[in-house]
């Protein structure tokens, strides 16, 4: 049973536009939630971070929200950018790191 | 700073065989932790290793194993290759191992395909 869900596997969006990527979690206990990107033949790069205490964080292009409630958290991207076309995975912990499927995000110049 | 080091990039083997994979960490980095990423499972989580012992393990059967040196360099084994182990094998490193205080730093990961 996957703990932390991305249920899109792919998105594409224009360059300049808003991206939005979802991820689902399941376990109440998860306090702290990362983003990473992958770049093919790379391994995960951190991203963002946002503690549970938080229901935002913001780092230039990039924010987290999370709901808390509803067990959710999206990464918006504003503006999208060509560079930005990764594999994004998103990740919880309690005492160690759960990811996500991942997501593949094509930004169309 | 040289970053996380795994060798080899790429492995072919064969259904039966036994494989090992290793794993360099940043300098002064004591946690290491693999995971296995295949098409649409993600990054599942294998095991971490702090100061030579092993501190958390994920779902695996004990075909995987692993273990790390007095340098922190760390190797994992498969025994008995099943098809379904063909995947990226990715290990990372922090200094403390404390995922809400630290970064995890990867490596390119190793490409294992069984035959």
């Amino acid at each position: 049973d996957q703990q932390v869900k991305q249920n899109s596997p792919s998105l594409s969006v224009q360059e300049g536009r808003i991206s939005i990527l979802n991820c689902d979690y399941t376990n109440s206990m998860f306090d702290y939630f990362l983003w990473y990107k992958k770049y093919p033949a790379e391994g995960p790069t951190f991203l963002i971070s946002i503690s549970s205490i938080k229901d935002k964080n913001e780092d230039g292009r990039f924010t987290v929200f999370l709901n808390k409630s509803a067990k959710h958290l999206s990464l918006h991207i504003v503006p999208s950018q060509p560079g930005d076309s990764a594999v994004y995975f998103c990740a919880a912990s309690s005492n160690m790191l759960t990811f996500g499927g991942g997501t593949r995000l094509m930004v169309k110049p | 700073k040289a970053g996380v080091t795994q060798t080899p990039r790429y492995l072919i083997k064969t259904r039966g065989q036994q494989v090992t994979l290793s794993c360099s960490p940043i300098s002064g980095h004591r946690s290491v932790s693999w995971y296995q990423q295949t098409p649409g499972q993600g990054l599942q989580f294998l095991f971490e290793y702090f100061s030579e012992t092993q501190r958390n393990k994920g779902n695996f059967p004990g075909r995987f194993s692993g273990r790390q040196f007095s340098n922190s360099r760390s190797e994992m084994n498969v025994s008995t290759l099943e098809l379904g182990d063909s995947a990226l094998y990715l290990c990372a490193s922090s200094l403390q191992g404390d995922v809400t205080n630290e970064k995890l730093f990867f490596g390119s990961g190793t490409q294992l395909s069984v035959l």
